[in-house]
């Protein structure tokens, strides 16, 4: 099984620009998430969707959209980039919310 | 928003050592507490996940304990290797049950 797949591994945008990291999940886990991880503050979550058509935000929301058409996918759009948004980002999934997640690769994002 | 805390924030030990480290988390609207074990280059993976009050978990050297009332939980890890080297990670579910609250982490070296 491939679990959960994110591409790009790495990214380096300029400010202003836009992007999508993809997610995909092959578990069929009804939840997904995304989260940044930076220095001394671990994983914050940004957005997270409960089931397809269903999403909402989490702690950093700002800057950043989602959408989830079908249950295998989850991308994350970068409207604007900013050096702000220079992170590492992991996409997640899990059975429910209460169950363990299963963490993609991760996407190193550079905004210059 | 949910204040997640791990202490201490590293730690070196020799091999062979026992060590052990301390999540805080809310102690009201609890679903679930998680472990996960993050090596560096790779992905969070889950060690255990507590839903009741008082559970104890274990797999291998590593155990885990919950305090639902008092809001704190404990790793264990017994004989410490070098190959447990790694970054542990508590996550909260709380609220809505939907979404997980990380800690900032513990970072472990063990030497050899």
């Amino acid at each position: 099984n491939a679990g959960v797949t994110q591409t790009p591994k790495f990214q380096v945008l300029k400010t202003g620009q836009s992007m999508t990291l993809q997610c995909a999940q092959d578990m069929n886990h009804e939840y997904m998430s995304w989260y940044r991880q930076d220095p001394g503050m671990g994983l914050r979550l940004i957005h997270y969707s409960v089931g397809a058509g269903i999403t909402d935000q989490g702690e950093v929301p700002n800057g950043y959209n989602v959408s989830r058409s079908t249950t295998e996918d989850f991308p994350l759009r970068l409207l604007s980039a900013a050096p702000s948004q220079t992170s590492v980002y992991f996409c997640a999934s899990s059975r429910t919310g209460v169950a363990e997640a299963f963490f993609g690769q991760g996407t190193r994002l550079t905004v210059v | 928003i949910l204040n997640v805390e791990q202490s201490p924030q590293s730690l070196h030990v020799q091999e062979g050592d026992s060590t052990n480290f301390t999540c805080s988390f809310p102690s009201s609207n609890f679903y679930a507490l998680h472990w996960y074990r993050w090596e560096t280059a790779k992905s969070p993976e889950a060690l255990f996940v507590m839903t009741l009050n008082g559970d104890e978990k274990k797999k291998g050297r590593i155990s885990a304990t919950l305090n639902t009332k008092e809001g704190y939980s404990y790793l264990y890890i017994k004989g410490s290797q070098p190959e447990d080297s790694a970054t542990y990670l508590c996550a909260f579910c709380g609220g809505d049950g939907n979404k997980l609250v990380f800690g900032a982490g513990t970072i472990l070296r063990v030497k050899s």
